[in-house]
């Protein structure tokens, strides 16, 4: 099975940096992402980790380690509409095929 | 259309009554997910098709819970008998395999409300 956790919920200012954190226990691993949810929308992609490391897309980075099950999503320079949920989803393969699980999600709040 | 199309968008029903789900993916996408969101909650894997192989089921949380694609395209969620724990977001996503990776593309998602 799956064991993925991140915190509920988090606050933060504008203009700030927040690091939201992803622990997962899975068998089969084969890809972290991150996806964006707003309030009554749907999640949009944000990130993809295969390889342990940094990557980044502008004010958004994703971090792996494998060995430590870890992977965290930094964002910069926070701006009010990135308040929203943000889901940590651990790709594994599995009886043949591969499957996305996610986190409960993180709810990250904005604050001027 | 250009995106995944799910309908109906809102669903109410009396519990023990029986309803469908439908979900339209992106054309040419091979796989199709449905996952459930209960209220302030992450997304609960339901059942993932794969091309022409065996869907893996193993997300259903009863056997009031079926899933068909018919013709790798269009999927039909059923949730018979249903029960108010049964209310949520369900979202259907497809993906695509782009940049080495597959990335997962939403629907809007089916508000079901049992009463």
């Amino acid at each position: 099975g799956q064991n993925i956790d991140q915190p509920t919920e988090m606050t933060a200012t504008e203009g700030a940096i927040v690091q939201i954190n992803c622990t997962y226990q899975t068998s089969g691993f084969n890809g972290l992402f991150w996806y964006q949810q707003h309030a009554g929308e749907a999640p949009t992609f944000l990130s993809y980790n295969v390889l342990d490391g940094l990557e980044e897309k502008g004010r958004f980075s994703s971090f792996l380690s494998r060995s430590k099950g870890y992977s965290y999503l930094l964002l910069k320079e926070l701006q009010m509409k990135d308040s929203a949920s943000y889901l940590c989803a651990v790709r594994a393969h599995q009886t043949g095929a591969n499957n996305l699980f996610f986190g409960t999600g993180t709810r990250l709040t904005v604050i001027p | 259309g250009a995106g995944v199309s799910q309908s109906p968008s809102n669903k109410v029903t009396e519990k023990g009554k029986d309803v469908e789900l439908r979900c339209d993916p992106i054309s040419g996408h091979t796989a199709l997910y449905w996952y459930r969101q209960s209220l302030g909650q992450g997304l609960e894997f339901l059942i993932y098709f794969q091309g022409n192989s065996a869907p893996d089921k193993s997300g259903l949380p009863s056997d009031r819970f079926s899933a068909e694609r018919t013709g790798g395209s269009v999927s039909t969620l059923t949730i018979q008998r249903t029960q108010q724990e049964d209310s949520a977001v369900y979202l259907c996503a497809s993906s695509s395999r782009g940049q080495g990776y597959e990335k997962l593309f939403f629907g809007s998602g089916t508000q079901l409300s049992v009463l």
